[in-house]
């Protein structure tokens, strides 16, 4: 069956730091892989998108890379804030039959930055 | 303002009863995407519409089901509810396939008592 996993336990980095997280997936074969923020209670935010044939991709203190034969992806903010605390998820569409059936995310890793 | 808009954004309802939740989509935006979210499975992927059918279904109940009307705006209609089906509910838009993102709005807290 497809699965995302990515580090159900919190992430713990002091500020400043760069904080690395990690998106496995088995049984997808994606064009692209997206990565969103999500604060307690709100909507999921966007962030970026990082297509099959990109290996890295930056934007501001974000870099994504996508390795489609380890079948990873790595989400790295450097000099981490407080304020990036919140739940990333990593996201990919499925495929079926039908054709593209939705985006479906991971569980999310907890990221905490301790001032 | 993500510029999807969800009504309403609490919702108390009973056992047995139907509700109805509604999404405005992002200007521009053709697809709406409904998801689940509760604590212990995150965001579950329900419906796609795109201007105005049905593209991609999820792990969608029979007792939901969804439409998306000619001016774009979406509903979820939820009947026969139980305990379990309290959660957040989230739209999301894109412009076609989602390849740019999605954009979501802040969601609709449904408890059912």
């Amino acid at each position: 069956s497809q699965k995302i996993e990515q580090n159900s336990e919190a992430l713990n980095i002091q500020e400043g730091k760069t904080a690395t997280l990690t998106c496995n997936y088995t049984n997808y074969s994606p064009a692209y892989l997206q990565w969103y923020r999500q604060d307690p209670g709100r909507g999921p935010v966007f962030l970026l998108l990082i297509r099959e044939n990109e290996k890295e991709k930056r934007k501001e203190r974000l870099k994504v890379t996508f390795d489609t034969t380890l079948k990873q992806s790595l989400f790295h903010i450097t000099a981490s804030q407080p304020a990036d605390s919140a739940t990333y998820l990593c996201a990919l569409e499925a495929y079926s039959g039908g054709g593209a059936d939705g985006l479906t995310f991971g569980k999310g890793t907890h990221l905490i930055i301790q001032p | 303002d993500s510029g999807v808009t969800q009504t309403p954004k609490h919702l108390i309802t009973a056992t047995g009863q139907r509700v109805t939740l509604r999404c405005s989509p992002r200007s521009g935006d053709l697809s709406v995407y409904w998801y689940q979210q509760s604590l212990d499975q995150g965001l579950q992927f329900l419906i796609q519409y795109y201007n105005g059918e049905e593209r991609a279904k999820g792990n969608i109940l029979e007792r939901f089901s969804a439409q998306q009307f000619p001016d774009l705006h979406s509903e979820l209609n939820l009947s026969s509810l139980e305990l379990g089906d309290s959660a957040l509910y989230f739209c999301a838009s894109s412009e076609g396939q989602g390849t740019y993102g999605y954009t979501f709005g802040s969601g609709t807290r449904l408890t059912v008592v």
